[in-house]
């Protein structure tokens, strides 16, 4: 069975600190990996998919972006955090042409101070 | 642009009742859709799907409907128990595309 883990849980960082956020599968090859943030009160954010090593797309222009070191590995960073980039961040894997469902993780919870 | 709503931001049912959730989309495109409930602090759990060529699909105390002609479809429990109480999202996909487009999601309460 596939699992989907993410480190760390909770993280407290100030304005202008780096950010990196670690997310990686088992238990499946070639996955299509996705990063969301849900902001307080709100829905779901795309902000960054992959279909492959390398391959990254953006859904949103902001302060972050990511990268796809290995085939299950997905990685999330900032160079300088804001105060807007607070929130609940979760990664999500789902298989390659389908079907459709996503699998999350159990999400890092991101407070810039 | 929003294209997947879901307008009523919150639900209160009593327990053994039927709960009803819905959600409308924009998107003819669509022919995948989904539910997934929420704890808090949690990750999104997948809960049901149904595909364009379906109008239902059943697991258990979860029924899916979908209604393609009025671009709508709804989330029924029965019967609905304490521990459903969570944030119940839906979300649709376009053939070819690997992404999902979530609605803001709707806070179930169900009480004793």
């Amino acid at each position: 069975s596939q699992t989907i883990h993410q480190w760390p849980a909770t993280l407290v960082q100030p304005v202008g600190s780096p950010l990196s956020l670690e997310c990686t599968v088992e238990g499946t090859s070639n996955p299509n990996l996705y990063w969301y943030r849900q902001a307080a009160g709100r829905g779901l954010q795309l902000l960054f998919y992959s279909v492959g090593i390398g391959q990254i797309s953006s859904e949103v222009p902001q302060n972050l972006s990511a990268s796809r070191p290995q085939d299950r590995q997905f990685i999330l960073s900032s160079k300088k955090l804001l105060l807007s980039d607070s929130g609940f961040y979760l990664c999500a894997w789902s298989f390659t042409g389908g079907p459709y469902e996503q699998y999350f993780g159990p999400g890092t919870r991101l407070t810039v101070t | 642009d929003q294209q997947v709503k879901q307008n009523s931001p919150s639900l209160s049912v009593q327990e053994g009742r039927i709960s009803i959730l819905n959600c409308d989309y924009t998107n003819s495109m669509f022919d995948y859709f989904l539910w997934y409930k929420k704890y808090p602090a949690e990750g999104p759990t997948f809960l049901i799907s149904i595909s364009s060529i379906k109008d239902k699909n059943e697991d258990g105390r979860f029924t899916v409907f979908l209604n393609k002609s009025a671009k709508h479809l709804s989330l029924h429990i029965v019967p609905s128990q304490p521990g459903d109480s969570a944030v119940y999202f839906c979300a649709a996909s376009a053939i070819g595309y690997s992404t999902l487009t979530f609605g803001k999601g709707t806070m179930l309460l169900v009480s004793p």
